[in-house]
């Protein structure tokens, strides 16, 4: 089992649409979780991070977490074009690591 | 502007040849990352350092090797024991917080190195 698994998509929606991305993770003693948009051919970019079970918003980004169901979610409201990209789901682990997951490719189409 | 800076942004190697990435950052972070992306696959850690003069091996970390001589800077060098480095190479820092792992990273923009 890989430690942190996302669905690799593509995910497509329509724009207004509300845009739901999963992730399940197997280290149980994970205690940071962030969630990175990464554009085509560039760097990630920290959009969200989680610490505490229940449910996390910033502005159009509601980022979720439970820890016993070793489940976290993002979802984006409101879904844009340029909102297309693909998210990542990562972990923090011991020593500042992160632990990255594949990644979900996301499609907004207008 | 506080940040990260990656260079060169593409860069190609020569069989047998060693070649250097740098990364800077001005965010006065004490760790520093790098990562290595292929196509399709998700970030992979060579080398990480929490202080100056001191790094740890990450996943991956044959055929590479780094410095860490100042506080801003962490340069790469990808050797030519390393015989599949094409790929997108990511630099990221961190603050050192109580809850150690419970920091973000911040990315540079990448280097892309190819073979020639």
């Amino acid at each position: 089992q890989k430690e942190v698994e996302q669905n690799s998509g593509p995910l497509s929606v329509p724009e207004g649409a509300i845009a739901s991305l999963n992730c399940t993770y197997s280290d149980r003693g994970s205690q940071s979780f962030f969630w990175y948009r990464q554009y085509s051919g560039k760097s990630p970019e920290l959009i969200m991070f989680i610490y505490s079970n229940g449910d996390k918003e910033d502005g159009r980004f509601t980022a979720q977490l439970n820890k016993a169901s070793q489940y976290v979610s993002l979802l984006i409201r409101d879904s844009q074009p340029s909102d297309s990209a693909t998210y990542l789901c990562v972990l923090g682990t011991s020593y500042g690591k992160l632990t990255f997951g594949q990644g979900t490719i996301l499609t907004v189409h207008p | 502007d506080g940040g990260i800076t990656q260079s060169p942004k593409y860069l190609f190697r020569k069989e047998g040849q060693n070649v250097t990435l740098s990364c800077e950052q001005n965010l006065n972070h004490d760790a520093m990352y790098w990562y290595r992306q292929d196509p399709g696959q998700g970030l992979r850690l060579i080398y990480y350092s929490q202080i100056v003069n001191d790094f740890q091996k990450g996943d991956i970390a044959e055929g590479y090797s780094v410095s860490r001589e100042k506080k801003e800077s962490f340069p790469l060098t990808v050797t030519s024991a390393q015989k599949n480095p094409t790929a997108f190479y990511l630099c990221a820092s961190s603050i050192i917080g109580q809850q150690y792992s419970n920091q973000p990273q911040h990315f540079g923009d990448g280097t892309r190195l190819s073979i020639l």
